[in-house]
């Protein structure tokens, strides 16, 4: 079955500190990994995307990294911001012609000052 | 180039009544993929549509749920028959004729209410 895990459920993080947030996945055959963020509220707004031979991606202040071994990534948000409060969600594209895509529950991130 | 627009943004709906979702995708996408959130929840796929036609609504409610796409205006997403579970924020995203899928443009969501 297709699935993908994200941990922590939720974290609640410093001004200005660092957090990472991990996505552990059981989809096959992969084809892409994307991290979304979605402001409360909004639609969810695409941050980074990896594909299988990519190990780090940097968006600003967001890192993703990918590992397509072990089928973990991860993404890193340094130095953070108030603004940054929102869920963060990992999702997999394991067949694109067929739009098929397996969304993690995410993680809900606030920041505090 | 707007982004994709849903309406209308909330919808209240009593229990019996229908509800219609509508959502114009980004011009130049032809694919159109729906998603429910309920509270506290991540996003569940409900169904994928390219124009004129469904390509995968394996997440959607085989009863009271139906989705189209025409060749000319929005996609809608309608639920007859509401329920109370039916309460949940109804996002619809869309992507581009190629390599469709691996970037998806969602809307605001609707969120609709059954009382």
């Amino acid at each position: 079955k297709n699935q993908v895990e994200q941990s922590p459920q939720s974290l609640i993080i410093l001004e200005g500190k660092n957090c990472t947030l991990q996505c552990n996945y059981t989809v096959s055959p992969f084809s892409n990994l994307r991290w979304y963020k979605q402001d409360t509220g909004r639609g969810p707004v695409s941050l980074t995307i990896m594909t299988f031979s990519e190990n780090t991606k940097s968006n600003g202040r967001y890192t993703a990294t990918l590992d397509a071994d072990t089928k973990q990534s991860s993404l890193h948000i340094t130095a953070s911001q108030l603004s940054d409060s929102a869920s963060y969600i990992c999702v997999v594209i394991y067949n694109t012609n067929a739009g098929k895509s397996t969304f993690g529950d995410g993680t809900t991130l606030t920041v505090k000052p | 180039n707007a982004g994709v627009m849903q309406n209308p943004r909330h919808l209240v709906r009593r229990r019996g009544q229908e509800a219609r979702l509508r959502c114009s995708p980004m011009k130049g996408h032809s694919h159109v993929y729906w998603y429910r959130q309920l509270p506290e929840e991540g996003l569940k796929f409900m169904v994928y549509l390219q124009k004129e036609n469904i390509i995968d609504e394996s997440g959607m409610p085989k009863e009271r749920f139906s989705a189209e796409f025409p060749k000319e205006g929005p996609s809608i997403l309608r639920i007859q028959q509401v329920v109370r579970g039916d309460s949940a924020a109804y996002f619809c995203a869309s992507s581009p004729p190629d390599r469709s899928n691996e970037k998806l443009f969602f809307g605001s969501g609707t969120q609709l209410s059954v009382l």
